[in-house]
């Protein structure tokens, strides 16, 4: 089934600790998104890439980083921890261009940071 | 800080009864879409509104635009149980291929 699928579905990590969230589609669409989603905040936009090789930052990308070495994968990475960083992350995707598409989401992945 | 709030945060109602949702926003808009979140799952979209559009159908879900008041509203018709959810609306801006999204509306519709 096409779509979104993200890795690991949840995890416990300690403060200081490297982490690397897995994302992968299969849409074959350009435009990916990492998004948190946190009570009382909605969800809020992290880094995004237009199209393979090209990112950006979002509205808080302080203390993530993206990679996008190929159309399929968007791996999110938390260089160390902190307890702040405690949320759902969503990966989405759409095809991109000028006219917005709907996004397609994974399941999530709720992180715990201790 | 949020493009799109919805209003209410919250609302429960029996089976068959209409709920409607609304989204108020503070910049122009290329388009609104909303967005529906079952618990413990992603979002999934249900439908998109241009900006040049007033109103837009979509089985039981109702959806119009009103860009000088800048809100938009979803009317869910003769909801069920499992239409049980949040739902978000989405704001596009500008060149961006970002979206913007509101807190939700988290609805219970009792059986």
């Amino acid at each position: 089934i096409a779509g979104i699928t993200q890795a690991p579905t949840s995890q416990i990590l300690a403060a200081g600790r490297r982490m690397t969230l897995r994302c992968t589609q299969d849409m074959r669409h350009n435009a990916m998104y990492w998004y948190r989603q946190d009570l009382g905040l909605g969800l809020r936009l992290i880094h995004y890439s237009n199209t393979a090789g090209t990112t950006g930052k979002g509205e808080v990308p302080d203390g993530y980083s993206v990679s996008r070495a190929n159309t399929d994968d968007f791996p999110l990475t938390l260089a160390s921890a902190v307890p702040s960083q405690t949320s759902v992350y969503f990966c989405a995707s759409n095809t991109g261009g000028t006219d917005n598409q709907p996004q397609h989401f994974g399941d999530g992945t709720r992180l715990s940071i201790l | 800080s949020q493009q799109g709030e919805e209003d209410p945060q919250a609302l429960s109602i029996q089976e068959g009864e209409n709920a409607t949702m609304n989204c108020s926003y503070k910049t122009s808009i290329n388009n609104l879409q909303w967005y529906r979140q079952n618990s413990g799952r992603g979002l999934v979209h249900l439908i998109l509104i241009r900006s040049n559009e007033r109103e837009k159908h979509s089985g039981r879900l109702r959806v119009t635009l009103d860009t000088s008041k800048k809100s938009s509203s979803l009317l869910i018709t003769a909801s069920r149980a499992a239409d049980t959810a949040s739902y978000f609306c989405a704001t596009r801006s500008g060149g961006y291929q970002k979206v913007t999204f509101g807190i939700g509306t988290k609805l219970q519709v009792i059986p």
